[in-house]
């Protein structure tokens, strides 16, 4: 079974440009949530999705949104990049209607770096 | 409001030595924790969750709520024991995790 794959895995951007960031889920998993790892800030929530809708959000500013796709995939996109965004964004997916410990599953991540 | 604290963002034992990983969490409902590995290059990775009391490649956690903490513990620590670990608390409600800042552990050989 195919574990969470986020693409891009690397990337760099200039300060300004937007960025789309894809995570497709395990299969037959209808959560997805979003998050974004630093070093200082350590991993923050973003956004969660089931069944195409978002239910819950993080506190991070209308620049970044996501969405979700009937077939579960998902999409984030940060608008107007700032140097503050370069992290690794990473998705998680879960088969039921809320998380829980042992069925969350991480991607890898996707790295982005703005210059 | 919801909230994961983990003191020590650095933490080197040498092997065979007795590792406590701390974690304290703020939550006004019935909480559940749990702790995440990242090997490096490698993916998160659940280690152990609070609910099932388990134990897991020599690790244990109990959760205290007199005293609002989830410290992971090992009694002999191992070189592939290096890593960095998150505690996380699930807000159900929100259907989201909180996590700490994490604590990279190195065991010296």
């Amino acid at each position: 079974k195919a574990g969470v794959t986020q693409t891009p895995r690397y990337l760099i951007k200039t300060r300004g440009q937007q960025v789309t960031l894809s995570c497709s889920p395990i299969s037959g998993h209808r959560s997805v949530s979003w998050y974004q790892q630093t070093p200082g800030q350590g991993l923050q929530f973003l956004f969660e999705y089931f069944s195409e809708t978002q239910r819950n959000k993080g506190n991070f500013p209308g620049r970044f949104s996501g969405r979700q796709f009937s077939n579960s995939r998902s999409e984030m996109n940060v608008s107007t990049l700032e140097l503050g965004d370069s992290a690794l964004y990473l998705c998680a997916s879960s088969p039921v209607g809320q998380p829980s410990g042992n069925t969350i599953y991480f991607g890898e991540g996707s790295w982005l770096t703005v210059v | 409001a919801q909230r994961v604290t983990q003191p020590e963002k650095l933490l080197s034992v040498f092997k065979g030595a007795p590792v406590e990983l701390k974690c304290n969490y703020s939550y006004s409902g019935s909480p559940e924790l749990f702790w995440y590995v990242q090997y490096s290059r490698q993916r998160l990775q659940l280690l152990l969750r609070h609910i099932s009391r388990e134990s897991i490649k020599g690790f244990t956690a109990d959760l205290n709520k007199g005293e609002t903490s989830f410290h992971l513990k090992k009694p002999f620590a191992q070189e592939e024991d290096s890593a960095m670990y998150y505690c996380a608390l699930l807000w159900r409600t929100g259907n989201q995790f909180y996590f700490g800042t994490g604590t990279s552990l190195t065991v010296i050989p």
